[in-house]
């Protein structure tokens, strides 16, 4: 069975600073991957970074990076130069490599103010 | 490529009645999906299908069927509304020929489903 905890319900940052949402997360898969996904308003479901958990560097995405610490079970999200395009939902998922369910946290709830 | 397709964008029903909300996919993947999303809940998966004729259940089953005749369609069926799956419903997909986190999975639009 797999659980995503995602702490902060909520969470603001000033434009142009730097965020970092956390998520955490229980696995019983030796190989599985991890994901964050972004929903804006429009509702949309918009992949945002991966994470294979055998890589020990961190994935980045232009302005998306994730401090990975496998042996805490710790995937947190850091936004930088944050954008006003950037407040959304943001969703941390799991998903085991033979595993055809992802399982996601509550989400957090990102505002970005100007 | 449209991607994932959801129809209809939104949808009112009675308590009992039926009705089907619709997903296709035009990328050819095996995997399709229906996760619902509650306030405060995250997804949840309902039921999932790894190819034509082939379907199982999710984390939340109850009141909902599915099937899958072909490759491109996995409509999900309400046979009789609840209250309870008042939600927003996502349709995604993957291409399970990809390996590692490659394999993701693509959403569609969503359908804001409200049974009264």
């Amino acid at each position: 069975a797999q659980t995503v905890t995602q702490s902060q319900p909520e969470m603001s940052v000033q434009e142009a600073e730097t965020v970092t949402l956390s998520c955490t997360y229980d696995t019983s898969e030796s190989d599985y991957y991890l994901f964050w996904y972004k929903q804006p308003p429009s509702r949309q479901m918009i992949l945002v970074i991966r994470q294979e958990a055998y890589k020990q560097q961190n994935a980045t995405e232009n302005r998306f990076s994730v401090n990975f610490q496998k042996a805490a079970k710790s995937f947190s999200l850091k936004i930088s130069d944050s954008q006003l395009g950037d407040a959304a939902m943001y969703f941390c998922a799991n998903t085991g490599a033979g595993s055809y369910q992802l399982t996601f946290g509550k989400g957090t709830k990102l505002s970005v103010i100007p | 490529n449209a991607g994932v397709t959801q129809t209809p964008k939104f949808q009112v029903l009675k308590t009992g009645q039926s009705m089907t909300l619709q997903c296709a996919q035009d990328m050819n993947h095996e995997y399709m999906s229906w996760y619902r999303q509650d306030p405060g809940m995250g997804l949840r998966l309902i039921h999932y299908s790894v190819g034509a004729g082939i379907t199982d259940q999710g984390e939340v089953p109850n009141g909902y069927n599915v099937s899958r005749s072909t490759t491109e369609d996995f409509p999900l069926r309400l046979l009789s509304a609840a209250p309870s799956q008042t939600s927003v419903y996502f349709c995604a997909s993957r291409n399970l020929r990809l390996a590692g986190a490659l394999n993701e999975q693509f959403f569609g639009p969503g359908t804001r489903l409200t049974v009264l």
